[in-house]
């Protein structure tokens, strides 16, 4: 089983719709989440922390279920520059300390006008 | 503002040929790491280092090495290049533990 999984999609959505991915992590004491975005043949950026109390940053809402090792990104009103492929990203435990990254394979959004 | 400074930008090697992938950053960042990143696998970690002087294997390190004799620097090493090398490598940096990681704009790398 991988580490951090995803649904690779991709998901097709038109202009203005609400979309979520979730993403799922195996180790249960894993304790950094993020979301990143990545342009077609570009380098990954961050998009958003994830904190256990959920988070939001305008159209984007983050959410952390410890109970189930999940994590959900939602993207409401979605524009046509939010087509990227989204990255899960986790900081498993014991690596808190070297910075070190575990992504899952990332999940491409297509927004269609 | 560089950032993070990868060269170069593309390479194309023969089989058995040796070369090192730079990467460079100016903000200082205590942790540097090299990924690849293949279709269908996301991005995998080669090795890591937390500090000047300290290295340390990540997920598929077989075939690289890797140095860190500055805060700045860290380059990657191919010893002996195979086709199955042949991918896109990202060098990041972050200042601290749990921190934004910061990438540099990619290496394409093809092995013929």
């Amino acid at each position: 089983r991988k580490e951090v999984e995803q649904d690779p999609g991709p998901f097709n959505v038109p202009e203005g719709a609400t979309v979520a991915f979730n993403c799922t992590y195996s180790n249960s004491a894993s304790q950094s989440f993020f979301w990143y975005r990545q342009d077609c043949r570009k380098e990954p950026k961050l998009l958003m922390s994830v904190y256990s109390s959920g988070n939001e940053d305008g159209r984007f809402t983050a959410q952390l279920n410890r109970a189930s090792q999940y994590i959900s990104l939602l993207i409401r009103d979605s524009k046509l520059s939010d087509s990227a492929t989204y990255l899960c990203v986790v900081n498993p435990r014991g690596s808190s300390n070297t910075g070190k990254l575990i992504f899952g394979q990332g999940t491409t959004l297509q927004v269609k006008p | 503002n560089a950032g993070v400074t990868q060269t170069p930008k593309f390479q194309v090697l023969k089989t058995g040929q040796s070369m090192t992938l730079q990467c460079a950053q100016d903000m200082n960042h205590e942790y540097m790491s090299w990924y690849r990143q293949d279709p269908g696998m996301g991005l995998r970690l080669i090795h890591y280092s937390v500090g000047a002087g300290i290295t340390d294997q990540g997920e598929v390190p077989n075939g690289y090495n890797v140095s860190r004799s500055t805060t700045e620097d860290f380059p990657l090493r191919l010893l002996s290049a195979a086709p199955s090398q042949t991918s896109v490598y990202f060098c990041a940096s972050s200042y601290y533990r749990n921190t934004e990681a910061f990438f540099g704009q990619g290496t394409r790398l093809t092995v013929v």
